[in-house]
């Protein structure tokens, strides 16, 4: 079964604006990250939100989960150009060896 | 910030051919993982390791592919026999503790090419 779908699978704003980007996801989960990856490089851990918690900041980030809806959102305020990446959401399902399972990804481009 | 390394950044090997690639995990990580990402398509879970062993593995994760930690530092993987399909980005991640707070740390990977 497919875990972790992210949509939308692009997305392009200006400068400044908001950007959010969705995740859905099938099983129950320990937790569920997000990574961004910039062109041709590695995975960068953004955030980690546990299952028993609905919402978490991390700077200009802000990710809600909901695990009756098994959907997750992660929020950038006041984009950058430098937030121009692939973010993709990765979920820890329960009981498992944590092997995350990585949805296909938003490709988010912010235009100076 | 303490970093997973993987060596090389591009390896180019042909069809048939053995290859190794290589990860230092973070230090004090105990809990170590290969994914590996073919072009355009998803990031997927090949194996994990903790204590010397394989916790888990994948169905892509077959006789042609092994682990080890050879030194307590350095975390391998080895194709024995390659395959076109294996070309791919191949990442090494590792993980502190085994509880639902700790994210896995992920290298820069290794662009693998079969010819």
């Amino acid at each position: 079964s497919q875990q972790g779908e992210e949509d939308p699978q692009a997305l392009s704003i200006q400068e400044g604006e908001n950007a959010t980007m969705n995740c859905s996801y099938k099983t129950s989960i320990n937790n569920l990250q997000w990574y961004r990856q910039n062109s041709g490089r590695g995975l960068v851990h953004l955030i980690l939100i546990r299952s028993n918690e609905r919402e978490k900041h991390s700077g200009r980030l802000r990710v809600t989960l909901d695990t009756s809806k098994k959907s997750s959102s992660l929020l950038i305020t006041a984009s950058r150009a430098a937030d121009t990446a692939s973010y993709f959401c990765a979920t820890d399902p329960s009981g498992s060896a944590r092997q995350l399972t990585f949805g296909s990804g938003t490709q988010l481009t912010v235009l100076p | 910030e303490p970093e997973v390394t993987q060596t090389p950044s591009h390896q180019v090997t042909q069809m048939g051919q053995e290859v190794i690639l290589r990860c230092v995990p973070i230090s004090n990580h105990l809990y170590f993982y290969w994914y590996r990402q073919i072009l355009g398509q998803k990031v997927e879970f090949l194996v994990s390791f903790y204590n010397n062993e394989i916790s888990e593995k994948s169905e892509i994760f077959d006789d042609q592919f092994s682990v080890e930690r050879p030194d307590g530092s350095n975390f391998t993987l080895k194709i024995r026999s390659t395959k076109l399909e294996d070309s791919a980005m191949y990442f090494c991640a590792s993980m502190l503790e085994f509880n639902s707070n700790q994210p896995q740390h992920f290298g820069d990977g290794t662009r693998l090419s079969i010819l």
